[in-house]
């Protein structure tokens, strides 16, 4: 069994949509969470970063974690075509700790 | 403000080969972590440099080797290139080697 696991999707939605992407994760030490967006031949970029449990916003962006459930999400409002990518968590023990990923999911806006 | 830049973009090398890979970190970063991504797979940690120093190493052989220089930059080499190694290398810099960390957009290398 994988430390994090993250359905690959693809998960499709019309423009407009709430989308949420979610990610289950197996070690009860992991604090740090985070939310990386990647585009076809791009490397990963940061859209958010979390400590511990609770909710995260930022713009049009929502990252909740919840440690006793050991799962996390992302959440995207009024979503976009130019937010069609891959969409990666990454998990840690410690902020100076290597990062353990899902293996991302592929999100598809239709116009 | 720059961010990570790496070089090449893309490479291609046959089995046996060895390849070298460069890294500059953003400005302000004194860390730099390498990861190795398969298609449609998350990056895997490969190792990480802080004062020119490996501070920490995921699980791949001794081929994979790195340095960093007094500028903070690096450099990722792989002896003995398998076909297996063929995957998209990403390169990531932070500040005192803590999170978050800032991914350029990789060097693709194919080994044929």
């Amino acid at each position: 069994q994988k430390e994090v696991e993250q359905d690959p999707g693809p998960l499709s939605v019309p423009e407009g949509a709430i989308v949420s992407l979610n990610c289950t994760y197996s070690n009860s030490a992991f604090q740090y969470f985070m939310w990386y967006r990647q585009y076809s031949r791009k490397g990963p970029e940061l859209l958010m970063y979390t400590y511990s449990s609770g909710n995260k916003e930022d713009g049009r962006f929502t990252a909740q974690v919840d440690k006793s459930s050991k799962y996390i999400s992302l959440f995207i409002r009024d979503s976009q075509p130019s937010d069609s990518a891959t969409y990666l968590c990454a998990m840690t023990v410690g902020s100076n700790y290597q990062l353990i990923w899902g293996a991302g999911t592929k999100l598809i806006i239709k116009p | 403000d720059a961010g990570v830049t790496q070089s090449p973009t893309h490479l291609i090398k046959t089995r046996g080969q060895q390849v070298t890979l460069r890294c500059s970190p953003k400005s302000g970063h004194d860390t730099v972590s390498w990861y190795q991504q398969a298609l449609g797979q998350g990056p895997q940690f490969i190792f990480q440099y802080y004062e020119e120093e490996e501070r920490q190493r995921g699980n791949f052989p001794d081929r994979f080797s790195g340095h960093q220089f007094p500028n903070y930059s690096s450099e990722l080499n792989v002896n003995a290139l398998l076909l297996g190694d063929s995957a998209l290398y990403l390169c990531a810099s932070s500040r005192g080697g803590r999170q978050p960390q800032h991914f350029g957009d990789g060097t693709r290398l194919s080994i044929l």
